[in-house]
């Protein structure tokens, strides 16, 4: 089983900062990493997905960068309402087991 | 744009049984392997189970193995989750997802009392 870890676990920042979560894989994952942004009672959302790729109506605040075992999530210019928890995922696996980091959780 | 909708959650007693459903649409369902995902209260996100498009391939989590059973019917765009022998640690909202990233449903909600 690939093991996803993140960092930090709680990042607190201010409104407009930019913002860097990070996610590392016990094994190469090639690009197949996802981020979820989820808030309390929420839907976890797709963020982005092929490691850099921003899905539908999600704002270009949002970018992700690395390959292989290292990943960031960056949220340029933090808005109030992007406090939540934020999940990186790997696809990559086969069999097609996923596995999620434990989360980060952004607070203003 | 790819539409996940899961029923059948509830409260069940220890030991009890539970066919979860997720009907899909917006995508050509017969063509995506599918998963599901679990959230216990207050934790992560956890893989449960996987089949293939064509049922030909299932997967499960060590956690589930022997008791949960992946399916699906092309025919009407539906994946089902049959829950067996439900233990309280079962007790978790249960998401839908396509193997391909997508966006996910809203989740169904399973109790399981202590």
């Amino acid at each position: 089983e690939v093991v996803m870890t993140q960092s930090p676990a709680t990042l607190s920042v201010s409104p407009g900062e930019r913002v860097t979560v990070s996610c590392r894989a016990s094994l190469s994952v090639g690009s197949r990493l996802a981020w979820y942004q989820q808030k309390p009672g929420q839907t976890p959302r797709l963020l982005i997905y092929d490691t850099s790729t921003r899905a539908t109506d999600i704002p270009t605040r949002f970018s992700g960068s690395g390959s292989g075992t290292e990943f960031t999530l960056t949220i340029s210019g933090l808005q109030s309402e992007d406090c939540a928890v934020y999940y990186c995922h790997q696809y990559d696996t086969w069999p097609p087991v996923w596995t999620f980091g434990q989360g980060t959780k952004v607070e203003i | 744009q790819v539409r996940l909708v899961e029923s059948g959650g509830g409260v069940v007693q220890p030991g009890g049984s539970l066919r979860l459903s997720c009907a899909a649409s917006g995508f050509f369902f017969g063509g995506y392997g599918m998963h599901w995902v679990r959230q216990r209260p207050g934790k992560g996100l956890e893989w449960v189970a996987f089949t293939r498009y064509d049922e030909s391939l299932k997967y499960y989590a060590d956690s589930v193995k022997g008791r949960h059973t992946v399916s699906r019917d092309n025919s009407k765009n539906i994946l089902y989750l049959q829950m067996n022998n439900l233990r309280p640690e079962d007790t978790a909202v249960y998401y839908c997802a396509r193997d391909q990233p997508a966006p996910w449903g809203q989740g169904t909600r399973v109790t399981v009392p202590s």
